[in-house]
């Protein structure tokens, strides 16, 4: 089944204490994206990789970090968490065209 | 800045009816425009895209208008069902498939 696969799915974490949510996508697509969703805000991007070793900085960067060492893989890392990263994130892949993004099932993060 | 603008709020209609929802943009020109559906506690779904060059689309019960000149976009079901419920995001890309900006989304209830 072609999916995007995200985990944690939630997460409960104390601030200051690094963590990496993993996302993996078995469909050979080149794009892949990480979002944040907060109520009312919407979806925003946070980082965004177009191919292998090819990252750039959404709209939300700040406190985030990825890579994208495989082209099946794009973990995000959260190197020194803080309570206002409390939010619901969403790993996403497409292949580009006229096919739009496949989303995982979203990661809860609590940082308390 | 960019700025796109969904009915915040929910669009209450009758099982059977047209459900038209709205996108509207400002300070951008996309070279494409999404739809995507998301269930509570769910990656959004991807349903549409229609190109800047594109005035409609259509997918089954489906059909999306990209009127640039407006700078909207209108979603609309026909014959609604009430598994149609649910929010509605539309989104905004340039070129690539890098950098996609979401609204915030409509919910949509539609009552049997």
């Amino acid at each position: 089944e072609a999916q995007v696969t995200q985990n944690p799915r939630y997460l409960i974490t104390v601030t200051g204490k690094k963590l990496t949510v993993t996302c993996s996508q078995n469909m050979n697509h080149e794009y892949m994206s990480w979002y944040r969703q907060d109520p009312g805000l919407g979806l925003r991007q946070i980082y965004y990789s177009m191919n292998v070793e090819v990252t750039d900085k959404g709209d939300v960067p700040e406190g985030y970090k990825v890579s994208r060492k495989e082209k099946r893989n794009f973990p995000l890392i959260l190197e020194s968490p803080s309570p206002n990263q409390t939010s619901l994130y969403f790993c996403a892949s497409s292949g580009g065209g006229s096919y739009g993004y496949t989303f995982g099932s979203g990661t809860r993060l609590t940082v308390v | 800045s960019q700025k796109i603008e969904q009915n915040s709020e929910a669009l209450n209609i009758q099982e059977g009816k047209t459900a038209t929802l709205t996108c509207n943009y400002t300070n951008y020109s996309p070279a494409y425009l999404q739809w995507y559906r998301q269930d509570p506690g769910r990656g959004p779904v991807f349903l549409l895209l229609i190109r800047e060059n594109e005035k409609e689309k259509r997918k089954e019960r489906l059909k999306v208008t990209f009127d640039t000149t407006l700078k909207q976009s209108l979603f609309h079901i026909t014959a609604s069902q009430p598994a149609d419920s649910a929010t509605y995001l539309c989104a905004l890309g340039s070129g690539g498939y890098n950098k996609l900006i979401f609204g915030a989304g409509t919910r949509l209830a539609v009552h049997p």
